[in-house]
Parts: structure tokens; sequence; C-alpha cells
């Protein structure tokens, strides 16, 4: 079975800074999609980020970044600029892409991340 | 314009109850799920559907009972309410179909259910 590990449950940054969300996952599987969420206060579960497995350029959006390394299992979240906004619970989720239809996702325990001013 | 939607979004109710809560889907999605999210934030699957059929059910109590009566819906019945099943309950949906596979899930603004 797979499992993810968010080894960080808590981090913090102070606005304007980089700071960097650690995820490392568990799977026999080679081809898979990697996620991180964002869940606010509101609660609303906000995809950041995704990285298909067979692709070995890291994916970026904006000022979020990922460090994707997959013989080492590791799929790090790089948020650059921190922004008051930023602060939330961070997901990390992984996801089968092979045959068949159960496509659930595996999520972390996730790492709460304070922006301070 | 919702992509997801679900209400209630609160739900107080007393042990023992039976109670339903409903999901939709605007996007033309063909897979939709059911997560928990418990105290300490952990999120994990209950249920798929795909096209309306039963694809995953993750050793969830009987007492939950999923049912999709199109493809657009998605609604959780829950029975003899315990104290253990107060949570966020979450709705998501994807596109699944061998044809076109999108992998992103896309979540609904979750179910906070308190049992009393």
């Amino acid at each position: 079975a797979q499992t993810v590990t968010q080894s960080q449950p808590e981090m913090s940054v102070q606005e304007a800074e980089t700071v960097t969300l650690s995820c490392t996952y568990d799977t026999s599987e080679s081809d898979y999609y990697l996620f991180w969420y964002k869940q606010p206060p509101s609660r609303q579960m906000i995809l950041v980020i995704r990285q298909e497995a067979y692709k070995q350029q890291n994916a970026t959006e904006n000022r979020f970044s990922v460090n994707f390394q997959k013989a080492a299992k590791s799929f790090s979240l790089k948020i650059s600029d921190s922004q008051l906004g930023d602060a939330a619970m961070y997901f990390c989720a992984y996801r089968r892409n092979s045959g068949g239809s159960n496509y659930k996702l595996t999520f972390g325990k996730g790492t709460l991340l304070t922006v301070n001013p | 314009d919702t992509a997801v939607s679900q209400t209630p979004k609160y739900l107080v109710t007393q042990m023992g109850n039976d109670k339903s809560i409903k999901c939709e889907q605007n996007l033309g999605h063909d897979t939709m799920y059911w997560y928990k999210q418990d105290s300490k934030k952990f999120l994990k699957i209950m249920f798929s559907y795909n096209n309306k059929e039963l694809i995953i059910n993750e050793t969830v109590p009987n007492r939950f009972s999923p049912k999709s009566p199109d493809k657009a819906h998605l609604n959780l019945h829950i029975n003899s309410l315990e104290l253990g099943d107060s949570a966020v309950y979450f709705c998501a949906s994807s596109q699944d179909s061998e044809a076109v596979l999108q992998e992103t899930q896309y979540f609904g603004p979750g179910t906070r259910l308190l049992v009393l």
C-alpha cells in the first residue's frame, strides 16, 4: 500500500522569505501523480501544484515549485516570496496512474504553515 | 458557478440519528469520492463511484451508505450516528475514463458534522 509522510507538523516563515515543505512517499509503482493541496482556515481544499512521475522536469506554478526526486521518493514544495495568504495546512498527496479505476488520493498528515509579518 | 457543492455545510445532530450529506458536481466528471477528515486533520478516502458504480469502499462501517443517482451526484447517508463520526466530510470529483484522464480531484467545501 502507498504511504505518504510529511515529517514537519508545523513550519513558520517570515513574509517575503522562502520556505520548503517536505514530503516522502512509498510506492512500488512507476506511474503516478503527486500533488500539493492547500487548506486555509476556510477548510476548502485547493490544488497548489501537481507532478507527473514520468516527467523529470520539476513543476512550477508562479511562486510555488517542487523538487521531485523519484529515486529518493521525495516531493518537496518550495514557496518563494511567502505571503500572509499562504498561511494554511499543506497536504502532500499521491495518486496511482496505472490500470484499473482505483484512483484515490492518499494524503500525508499535513504541515501547518504560519507566515509571520 | 460552484464546481463541486455540498449540502449542508454544517450538521449538528444527536447520537443515534440518521443523516444525509449531498454532493453535486457540474464539471462533467465521471468519478466522485467521499473523504473523511478527522479532528487531527487527517484525510482518508471512504468511497469512490465511477459512472454510478461503486469502485472503492475503504473499510467503512456499513452504517455509511453512499448513493449515486447519476454521474453528477454522490450522496452519503449515515445511520445510527456515533460520537466518532464527528468530522469534516469532503466530496471530490475527477475525470477517470481511459479516454480522457484528468488526474486532478476537485473538492467541495466540506461538511462539518458534529454528533452530540
